[in-house]
């Protein structure tokens, strides 16, 4: 079964609000990055955060790990019709080489 | 650089037949990966080599099997195609271990089976 699980499953939103999605996992891990998708495309690379890290900033993304709780959560500020795309979480599932995702959150940001 | 280059783009299948997904990086990466995308699952693991000589399965391997061919080249294989393997099919490498460093992802082959 896959490691990580997306929330919401789809949100949508107005240019300029803030966006949130959430990520739960199920084992340990050493490190969670989001991606982004953009219509079938292949996947870019957002942010990495490491197990013992608990937020991490990038531009306008804002992601926090909770290993607690094993979950984590994408904060997308000042949102931009140009963010419309599909956000998964990927994790290692604390094999150092596995790479699993979610199934994603689709965010589609209204001009 | 091209990154990681995929091919064919599109591809469609006849019920049984073969065909091999071609993989390329050129970025030296150690690790590689075969996912396939599929409406309302997300990506989900097929295969994946931790580097050049070893590869694992990961969570959907039945119906595929691999070949890490050196550090830059990871085919994918369909012995015997079936409907249900009509899919977007990624492959990705990352640098040291896929936790550890980003994946770099290729844009995909479109393969149906009819």
């Amino acid at each position: 079964s896959q490691q990580g699980e997306e929330d919401p499953q789809a949100l949508s939103i107005q240019e300029g609000e803030n966006a949130t999605m959430n990520c739960s996992y199920k084992t340990s891990i050493n490190n969670l990055q989001w991606y982004r998708q953009n219509s079938g495309r292949g996947l870019v690379h957002l942010i990495l955060i490491r197990s013992n890290e608990r937020e991490k900033h990038s531009g306008r993304l804002r992601v926090t790990l909770d290993t607690s709780k094993k979950s984590s959560s994408l904060l997308i500020t000042a949102s931009r019709a140009a963010d419309t795309a599909s956000y998964f979480c990927a994790t290692d599932g604390g094999s150092n080489y596995k790479l699993t995702f979610g199934k994603g959150t689709l965010l589609t940001v209204n001009p | 650089n091209a990154g990681v280059t995929q091919t064919p783009k599109f591809q469609v299948l006849k019920t049984g037949q073969s065909m091999t997904l071609q993989c390329a990086q050129d970025m030296n990466h150690n690790s590689m990966y075969w996912y396939r995308q599929d409406p309302g699952m997300g990506l989900r693991l097929i295969y994946y080599s931790a580097s050049e000589g070893t590869t694992d399965k990961g969570e959907v391997p039945n119906g595929y099997n691999v070949s890490r061919l050196n550090k830059r080249e990871f085919s994918l294989r369909l012995e015997s195609a079936a409907p249900s393997q009509t899919s977007v099919y990624f492959c990705a490498s990352s640098g040291y271990g896929g936790g550890y460093t980003e994946a770099f992802f290729g844009q995909g082959t479109r393969l149906t089976v009819v």
